[in-house]
């Protein structure tokens, strides 16, 4: 059965930087898209982008692009998000769900920005 | 501020109907483009309820329909029971801002 496994939950500090990790399994990695998606405390869900799980390429949402930054490691079929430059604001679950519609989500991973 | 407007909040009593509605416009719903919905359970990851405007997903009740029209889409729940109770989201694709999820609908079983 399809699978998206993520990282567990981060505190970081202002300024820091995170990675996220989202491990696929039960399907072709790479025959598939990966979506991020942000949700804050209380609030909706925002789609962040996308990367193609073939060629490697990333396209950023508006609002997310300079800090964020998707990649992949197909050795192992895992995405990741990688965030610099942490700010309070930063501070929601991100989940990564798989292709257009989104037909699989992971767990989400809770990244708590505090000094 | 997303550009799919959705009501904050729905309620029911048991056994009822409801429905949601995502509101869009030219560049998004109106141009054609399809809608999905998903729920989210309280604390957990969202789950694709609705694809492609009104296809079920393997193992979703067909309690839950779809449907659009112009620059709106909108999603019923028949029948409404307690496990309903959750946050609904339309999604759809803009033409100046890519993938866009609706505002959020809150579903309350009274």
């Amino acid at each position: 059965q399809v699978q998206l496994v993520q990282s567990g939950s981060e505190l970081k500090k202002p300024g820091a930087s995170v990675k996220v990790s989202c491990k696929a399994s039960g399907y072709t990695f790479s025959n598939y898209v990966m979506n991020w998606v942000r949700q804050a405390p209380g609030q909706g869900l925002e789609w962040m982008g996308w990367i193609n799980t073939n060629t490697g390429n990333p396209t950023y949402a508006q609002g997310f692009t300079g800090r964020f930054v998707f990649s992949l490691d197909t050795s192992v079929s895992t995405a990741y998000l990688q965030i610099s430059g942490l700010k309070p604001e930063d501070t929601a679950v991100y989940y990564c769900a798989r292709e257009r519609p989104m037909d699989h989500w992971g767990q989400g991973t809770l990244v708590t920005v505090s000094s | 501020q997303s550009v799919l407007t959705q009501p904050p909040s729905v309620s029911g009593a048991p056994g009822q109907r409801v429905t949601i509605s995502c509101t869009g416009s030219s560049s998004n719903i109106g141009a054609g483009h399809d809608v999905h919905w998903y729920q989210q359970l309280p604390g957990t990851a969202p789950k694709l309820l609705i694809y492609n405007n009104s296809n079920r997903p393997s193992g979703v009740p067909d309690r839950f329909s779809g449907s659009k029209s112009g620059t709106s889409a909108s999603l019923a729940i028949t029948g409404l029971q307690a496990e309903d109770e959750a946050d609904y989201y339309c999604q759809s694709y803009d033409i100046y801002l890519s993938y866009v999820f609706g505002t959020g609908t809150k579903v309350t079983v009274l």
